[in-house]
């Protein structure tokens, strides 16, 4: 089945304490992205990957990091996360063109204390 | 720059009635557009998408959509609403072209009232 998956579904984290969330998909999409969605600003896109290696920053980079080593994976990283970084995070992927729609995964819910 | 315009927060309709939900859009080049629909607690699904061919769009569970350049707008509508259409709907707009940039609307909660 294509899919996009995220890992975990739901974390709650304390401030400071470093955490990855996992994103992996199985259609060799080259666009990867993330997006974080908070209530009343709609989903916004914190950084994106056109292909191995070549990443680049959305609306609100702030606070993340991501990578891009394999064409299926692209997790983000939260080096020190904050209370204001709770929110649904999710992963996007798609093929490279004006035709593709995203392929979204089903969300992981953070809450940072 | 691109943007879209969810014209609407709440649409509330009664089962069987139809349904418009809008979006107009401003972008500087030929945009894709996107209806994307997201249930209680689920991950966003694709409903349709317009990339420049026939500007009256068919998606899936009987929704469609116009492509208005004249207008700038993309609505959504459904001839009769379902309960199981509440939901929230978002209004995406897109480039690719060197690189690949993404838009999305704030969302437009859709009320079924029985």
């Amino acid at each position: 089945e294509a899919q996009v998956t995220q890992n975990p579904r739901y974390l709650i984290t304390v401030t400071g304490k470093k955490l990855t969330v996992t994103c992996s998909q199985n259609m060799n999409h080259e666009y990867m992205s993330w997006y974080r969605q908070d209530p009343g600003l709609g989903l916004r896109q914190i950084y994106y990957s056109m292909n191995v290696e070549v990443t680049d920053k959305g609306d609100v980079p702030e606070g993340y990091k991501v990578s891009r080593k394999e064409k299926r994976n692209f997790p983000l990283i939260l080096e020190s996360p904050s209370p204001n970084q709770t929110s649904l995070y999710f992963c996007a992927s798609s093929m490279r063109d004006r035709g593709g729609g995203y392929t979204f995964g089903s969300g992981t819910r953070l809450t940072v204390v | 720059a691109q943007s879209v315009t969810q014209l609407d927060s709440h649409v509330s309709v009664s089962e069987g009635t139809p349904v418009l939900l809008r979006c107009n859009y401003s972008s500087s080049y030929s945009p894709s557009l996107f209806w994307y629909v997201q249930h209680p607690n689920k991950g966003l699904q694709l409903l349709l998408k317009y990339t420049s061919a026939a500007t009256l769009v068919k998606g899936i569970n009987g929704f469609e959509a116009e492509f208005k350049k004249s207008e700038t707008s993309f609505h959504l509508t459904k001839p009769s609403a379902h309960m199981s259409d509440a939901a929230e709907y978002f209004c995406v707009v897109s480039y690719s072209g060197g690189y690949q940039k993404v838009t999305f609307g704030i969302g437009t909660k859709l009320q079924v009232i029985p």
